[in-house]
């Protein structure tokens, strides 16, 4: 079994709607992370949690919010989608301890139409 | 700010060996990580140098000259399977941020 899962894969969805993308992971890690892979700009990090009652932005949040449900549950929202969010999504993990190497999901593919 | 550079594309014929290098510069600087990214797939972890000097593992190698801010990724005997993105990414306080990838294609 995959040790960090994404649900859905694949999304398509009109502009306006409201889209959660979520994350599980049966690694034990504490932090947790959602990442968005535009071509030719490489990962960006829009939200990370280091435990439970951790929430931080991250580099690109606007348009979005997380919910940390548990330690092993994150899930990203998109309250109302526009076509510049069409892009690959990342659910990533980390343990406190060795955090240098994070651990991917195998990403969501969403298109806003 | 933040800037990170890399090659956007390289080519080599299998067997041979490539070098991948990446310049960055972050707000702070904790150490750097490589990520590899096959076509449709997730990326995964392949090093991290937190001093200067190189680290070896197998086949890939990693180098990070600090007082630079430079690093770089050294694939030898390269392989069919070896191509893929690969990303540096620079360690900037606790997160890291990602470069733009560099597209590695090995010939037969």
């Amino acid at each position: 079994d995959a040790d960090v899962t994404q649900t859905p894969r694949n999304r398509i969805t009109k502009t306006g709607k409201r889209i959660m993308l979520e994350c599980s992971q049966t690694k034990g890690h504490d932090r947790m992370y959602w990442y968005r892979q535009d071509p030719g700009l490489g990962l960006r990090l829009i939200y990370y949690s280091f435990d439970v009652k951790d929430i931080n932005k991250g580099e690109i949040s606007d348009g979005y919010s997380v919910s940390r449900q548990a330690q092993a549950k994150f899930s990203l929202s998109l309250e109302s989608a526009i076509p510049n969010q069409t892009a690959l999504y990342f659910c990533a993990t980390s343990d406190t301890d060795s955090y240098n190497e994070q651990f991917f999901g195998p990403g969501t593919r969403l298109t806003v139409l | 700010g933040q800037s990170l550079e890399q090659p956007s594309e390289v080519t080599a014929v299998e067997g041979a060996i490539v070098q991948i290098n990446c310049t960055y510069q972050t707000s702070g600087f904790y150490g750097l990580s490589w990520y590899q990214q096959h076509d449709g797939g997730a990326p995964t972890f392949l090093s991290y140098n937190a001093l200067d000097g190189l680290e070896e593992t197998g086949r890939f190698s990693s180098f990070l000259s600090r007082s630079d801010s430079y690093g770089y990724l050294l694939l030898q005997e390269l392989q069919m399977k070896d191509s893929a993105s690969y990303f540096c990414a620079p360690r900037d306080g606790q997160n890291f941020v990602f470069g733009p990838g560099t597209r590695l294609s090995v010939l037969p």
